[in-house]
């Protein structure tokens, strides 16, 4: 059974530094988002593609996370520079994108811990 | 934009009882209601949906009822089994080009031998 694709899994970093995680969703699914679930909460959703387009990047901090679908394929969310809040779970998620609320299939996630 | 509120958020139940997880949500345009499971360390999976042109989906041992009206929907788990412990995640969607699921803060469920 196919399955979205995350890396890496864990990442630890230095307040400041630049961090990057990777996201593969099954094939042919055209909408892919990225949520962050911090410990003990639900996935809050931080941008939207369909296809390269972004469809809703409101809770997207943009001064310092960016996120890139350059082929509609796979994805980039990058923050920089990283703060002690990020702390938390980035999971990647990918649904065929037809029209209508539909399931939506989450990778397993990168957990980071900024120190 | 859409809040959705779960409770409890901790359930300790033995096996064999039936566990019961409630979430009512804001936004009167929102017609999907997806329930997740997450296994520690785990990613989420779904585990049952439910679309608002229906009032209860029924899949084996669990349950989901959606009562639009009132704005509230709920996860039935018969039967339990030590499998079933894992956090529960409600989360509701409207339909359209924006389909962004806003999840209530999940359910810690834990099933006793």
């Amino acid at each position: 059974e196919a399955e979205v694709a995350q890396s890496p899994r864990y990442k630890i970093t230095e307040k400041s530094q630049a961090v990057a995680f990777w996201c593969d969703p099954i094939s042919g699914h055209a909408t892919l988002y990225w949520y962050r679930q911090i410990l003990g909460q639900g996935p809050e959703l931080l941008v939207q593609f369909q296809d390269e387009s972004v469809v809703d990047d409101s809770q997207l901090p943009k001064d310092r996370f960016s996120a890139e679908r350059l082929k509609g394929v796979d994805s980039t969310l990058k923050i920089q520079p990283a703060e002690l809040g990020d702390s938390a779970m980035y999971l990647c998620a990918s649904s065929l994108g037809n029209r209508g609320p539909e399931t939506q299939y989450f990778g397993p996630g990168t957990r980071l811990l900024v120190l | 934009g859409e809040n959705v509120e779960q409770h409890p958020s901790t359930l300790s139940v033995q096996e064999g009882d039936s566990a019961v997880i409630k979430c009512t949500y804001s936004d009167s345009a929102s017609n999907y209601f997806p329930w997740y499971k997450q296994e520690l360390g785990k990613r989420p999976q779904l585990i049952i949906d439910i679309r608002s042109n229906v009032g209860e989906k029924k899949d084996q041992r669990i349950a989901v009822t959606l009562n639009k009206t009132a704005k509230h929907f709920s996860l039935h788990i018969t039967e339990t089994q030590p499998e079933d412990s894992a956090v529960y995640f409600c989360a509701a969607s409207r339909g359209g080009s924006n389909y962004k699921l806003t999840f209530g803060k999940g359910t810690l469920l834990t099933v006793n031998p």
